[in-house]
């Protein structure tokens, strides 16, 4: 069957620190893969996109990278900050167009 | 803000009702979509339309009617709901170009069946 797996836990670092988010996906063959963030209340809002025939792409202190073999994607955030706490979700882009098939999302909480 | 407008914010309705989801957006995008996102699951795509066609359909119910006027203006239309219809309704956009353009969410209507 067809699954994104993002880490299921929260993740708590400390302010500074760097940020590994994790997504994972079976049985899809994405295009592209976004990333999101998302706050309580709000919609998500676009961070990254990253093509299935690119290794890694940079914005500020954002980090994406795309493993077609393996079949994942990890997304770090470098000194992270307490204003970096939200819910970040990863997204495949299959199927055409500007469809996205999203996993549940991490919840990231970045302590002082 | 990120150019997309949904109405209302909250919504509160009876099993019986009917009420209307409303969504705009100011980007001169030719794609707008449907999700519904529910605690503890990932957003699921409902409906696409592009160039006011709709062009997906994932499998939702019928008591789930979207309506597209115009490239601007995305509507839900919503009939004899169920409790567990209840959740966060997210309206984005998007400029159609094969692929990969970045989806500009609303804020989202927190829909509650009672």
């Amino acid at each position: 069957s067809q699954k994104i797996e993002q880490n299921s836990e929260a993740l708590n670092i400390q302010e500074g620190k760097t940020a590994t988010l994790t997504c994972n996906y079976t049985n899809y063959s994405p295009a592209y893969l976004q990333w999101y963030r998302q706050d309580p209340g709000r919609g998500p809002v676009f961070l990254l996109l990253i093509r299935e025939n690119e290794k890694e792409k940079r914005k500020e202190r954002l980090k994406v990278t795309f493993d077609t073999t393996l079949k994942q994607s990890l997304f770090h955030i470098t000194a992270s900050q307490p204003a970096d706490s939200a819910t970040y979700l990863c997204a495949l882009g299959v199927g055409g167009g500007n469809k996205l098939t999203f996993g549940t999302g991490t919840q990231l909480k970045v302590e002082l | 803000e990120t150019g997309v407008t949904q109405t209302p914010r909250h919504l509160v309705m009876g099993m019986t009702n009917k009420k209307s989801l409303k969504c705009e957006q100011h980007l001169g995008h030719n794609a707008m979509y449907w999700y519904k996102q529910s605690a503890k699951k990932p957003l699921e795509l409902m409906f696409v339309y592009n160039f006011k066609e709709q062009t997906e359909n994932n499998s939702v119910p019928s008591r789930f009617s979207p309506e597209c006027p115009n490239s601007s203006h995305l509507f839900l239309h919503l009939h004899t709901l169920q409790p567990e219809d209840s959740a966060l309704y997210l309206c984005a956009s998007s400029q159609d170009d094969g692929g990969g353009a970045e989806a500009f969410f609303g804020q989202g209507t927190r829909l509650t069946v009672v």
